[in-house]
């Protein structure tokens, strides 16, 4: 079955080290996505990519970092300049084609200590 | 900026009661618009989506949402909620390449 892969489920880092959360999909879809999930906050946009080799900050792009140099693969480090880096991150792709249909990951949640 | 604002954080409803969540954004311009859920422990799902035509519109699982352009708000709703509507739902908003979504409302339903 197609869908988007997020790993691992549950991480933890210890303050200070950069750390990469892994997204793959084999959708073919074009486009994805890194949101970041705070209770009362929403999910919140970090980064994009619409193509390969090519991406955009989201909302709160400040300590992050992407890269997408696969259409089936977009990673998220997570760099120890992000001041607040517990938390749940989630994965989507979309569709273009078909209805702008989002697939989403089943996230990883990141605990630094 | 543009923003998607929900404004209720928690509603608690017994079983059998209607249910309207609400939701408004601020952009002026063709949005397209979305309700997803997340049930407890499990991965964003979408409920409805909104992109022209008939502005209200019907989801999975009873649920419907109606567009009102004028007010920029797209609420949803289900005459009678069961206790597994449980969970926390999202207002999104499609503007260019971003999906943006509103905090959050978490729905708790009494048996």
């Amino acid at each position: 079955d197609g869908g988007i892969t997020q790993s691992p489920k549950y991480l933890f880092r210890k303050e200070g080290q950069n750390v990469t959360l892994s997204c793959e999909q084999n959708l073919n879809h074009d486009a994805m996505y890194w949101y970041r999930q705070d209770p009362g906050q929403g999910l919140r946009l970090i980064y994009y990519s619409q193509i390969v080799n090519d991406f955009q900050k989201g909302d709160i792009a400040e300590g992050y970092s992407v890269s997408r140099e696969k259409k089936e693969s977009f990673p998220l480090t997570v760099t120890s300049a992000q001041k607040n880096p517990t938390a749940f991150y989630l994965c989507a792709s979309i569709d273009r084609d078909r209805g702008y249909g989002y697939t989403f990951g089943s996230g990883t949640r990141l605990t630094v200590v | 900026a543009q923003s998607v604002s929900q404004h209720n954080h928690h509603v608690i409803l017994s079983e059998a009661a209607s249910l309207e969540l609400g939701c408004n954004y601020s952009y002026g311009g063709t949005v397209n618009l979305f309700w997803y859920v997340q049930y407890p422990g499990q991965h964003l799902q979408l409920l409805l989506k909104y992109f022209s035509g008939d502005p209200l519109v019907k989801g999975i699982k009873g649920f419907e949402a109606e567009f009102i352009k004028s007010k920029f708000s797209f609420n949803l709703r289900k005459p009678s909620v069961q206790w597994s509507d449980t969970a926390e739902y999202f207002c999104a908003v499609q503007l260019g390449g971003k999906l943006i979504f509103g905090q959050g409302t978490e729905l708790s339903v009494k048996p």
